[in-house]
């Protein structure tokens, strides 16, 4: 069955520093949808990535897929307390309509 | 804000009560979602309808019993839950995402916070 893991699991940082979290699948990726949630909330779609070596960005969050498309990297430039919060990637399950989602890599910044 | 509307935001029940979960959106999506989310845990899927037909139940206990009613609500009736229930369910829509059409992100709700007495 299609499982995605995340690194690191918690992430401490300054404000101002960059950052990157990691998501490996155990299977070819069809896409690849990064999402963060603030404690207790909904989930918030940030990216969506579907190419061998796609990478986006929105703002100071970037997001990349390698050539293989079996690993993705969401990369925070000059983070700000705002971009604290959990951040899981999600991709397509075995069966397509169901949608899984990696373990998560909380956030938080130090302001 | 959300385009996917959840109510309640939160709600206490006994294990004895029945009561219900909504979930709408207006996005003319023709996919909806149940997940259930513990704490530091990533949301699990419960059930998905496409077009408006359960297309997938993840071996969820018969007490948790959904409805489509049409294609923009949900519905998650709940009857004789346990404690072990009490978590974060979470509502979301999509572009179907039959095999034909993965690539559709799926928008949530900010969720129904329940506890189970």
């Amino acid at each position: 069955s299609q499982e995605l893991e995340q690194s690191p699991q918690s992430l401490i940082v300054q404000e101002g520093k960059n950052l990157t979290i990691n998501c490996t699948s155990s299977k070819t990726l069809y896409g690849l949808y990064w999402y963060k949630q603030k404690y207790g909330e909904g989930l918030i779609f940030l990216m969506m990535l579907q190419k061998g070596g796609e990478e986006k960005s929105h703002e100071k969050i970037t997001a990349k897929l390698d050539e293989k498309k079996q690993q993705s990297s969401l990369h925070i430039t000059a983070s700000q307390p705002s971009h604290a919060g959990i951040y899981l990637c999600g991709a397509d399950g075995d069966y397509g309509q169901n949608f899984v989602f990696g373990p998560g890599t909380r956030l938080s910044v130090l302001p | 804000d959300t385009e996917v509307t959840q109510t309640p935001k939160h709600l206490v029940m006994g294990m004895t009560n029945k009561k219900s979960l909504k979930c709408e959106q207006h996005m003319g999506h023709r996919a909806m979602y149940w997940y259930k989310q513990k704490a530091k845990k990533p949301p699990e899927l419960m059930f998905v309808y496409s077009y408006e037909k359960l297309s997938i139940n993840e071996s969820v206990p018969s007490r948790f019993s959904p409805e489509c009613p049409n294609s923009s609500l949900l519905n998650l009736h709940l009857h004789a839950l346990q404690p072990e229930d009490s978590a974060l369910y979470l509502c979301a829509s999509s572009q179907d995402r039959g095999r034909s059409s993965y690539n559709s992100p799926l928008h949530f709700g900010n969720g129904t916070r329940l506890t189970v007495t």
